[in-house]
C-alpha cells in the first residue's frame, strides 16, 4: 500500500498570502489529521476531517482552516499568511471508525512552508 | 489534561551501547502511550505503543518501553544502538478526543 503523500513538499510565500497544502491518505483511511512543527513550540494539532466533517480542533486561529473530499483527501487551507506560520505541517491517516487511542496514526513527510 | 514530559532534549552515545530515552507522563488514569520516531526529512513513524494490555511493550528496530504507573514513567530503550538510530524520537499521549499530545521531543545522536 502506498503511504500518506502530501504536495508540494516544499513552498515560499510571502506574508499576506495564502496557501492550501494536499494530503492524500493510504487507500481505505477514513481519518485524516494535521499537525504543525515548528522549533518553538513543537508539535501541535490542528484538525482531523473524518467523512467529510471536522471532528476535532486545535488551539489555531480561523485563519487555519481545512476540508474533505468524499474519497477521504484533505486539503489546509491558510489565510493572511504570518511569519510565525513558517512551519513543517504533517497529515496524518488513520483506519480509526470510533474514538479510541488504539488507532495508530500514518504520517505523510510533511510540507515545509517558509512564509517570507 | 494528559501530558508528557521528555526529560532529555538531546542525548549522545556510542555505536553499540544502550540508549536510554526519559519521558514522564500526567494523566488522571491509565493512559495509552506511543513513541514515535522521525528520522531528517521524512515523516512520524511509529516505534511502539502502550494500550493497558502488557507493560513491557516491544517495538520496531530493537526498540522496547516499560510503563511503570508507580512512577509514572514510560522510557524507550534498546540494548545496542545503531548508526541508523540517528533521528529525533518524541514521547506522545493521545488526548480524550483523539488528538496527539506530543512531547517536545529528544534528539539522539549515535557516534561511530
Amino acid at each position: 500500500k502506498a503511504g500518506v503523500t502530501q504536495t508540494p513538499r516544499y513552498l515560499i510565500k510571502t506574508r499576506g498570502q495564502q496557501v492550501t497544502l494536499s494530503c492524500s491518505p493510504i487507500s481505505g483511511h477514513r481519518s485524516v489529521s494535521w499537525y504543525q512543527q515548528t522549533p518553538g513550540q513543537g508539535l501541535q494539532f490542528l484538525f482531523e476531517y473524518f467523512s467529510e466533517t471536522q471532528r476535532n480542533k486545535g488551539n489555531f486561529p480561523g485563519r487555519f482552516s481545512g476540508r474533505q473530499f468524499s474519497n477521504s483527501r484533505s486539503e489546509m487551507n491558510v489565510s493572511t499568511l504570518e511569519l510565525g506560520d513558517s512551519a513543517l505541517y504533517l497529515c496524518a491517516s488513520s483506519p480509526r471508525l470510533t474514538s479510541g487511542a488504539q488507532w495508530e496514526q500514518f504520517f505523510g513527510p510533511g510540507t515545509r512552508l517558509t512564509v517570507l | 489534561a494528559q501530558s508528557v514530559t521528555q526529560l532529555d532534549s538531546h542525548v549522545s552515545v556510542s555505536e553499540g551501547t544502550p540508549v536510554l530515552l526519559r519521558c514522564n507522563y500526567s494523566s488522571s488514569y491509565s493512559p495509552s502511550l506511543f513513541w514515535y520516531v522521525q528520522h531528517p526529512n521524512k515523516g512520524l513513524q511509529l516505534l511502539l505503543k502502550y494500550t493497558s494490555a502488557a507493560t513491557l511493550v516491544k517495538g520496531i528496530n530493537g526498540f522496547e518501553a516499560e510503563f511503570k504507573k508507580s512512577e509514572t514513567s514510560f522510557h524507550l530503550t534498546k540494548p545496542s544502538a545503531h548508526m541508523s538510530d540517528a533521528a529525533e524520537y518524541f514521547c506522545v499521549v493521545p488526548h480524550n478526543t483523539d488528538k496527539l499530545i506530543f512531547g517536545t521531543g529528544t534528539r539522539l545522536q549515535v557516534f561511530p
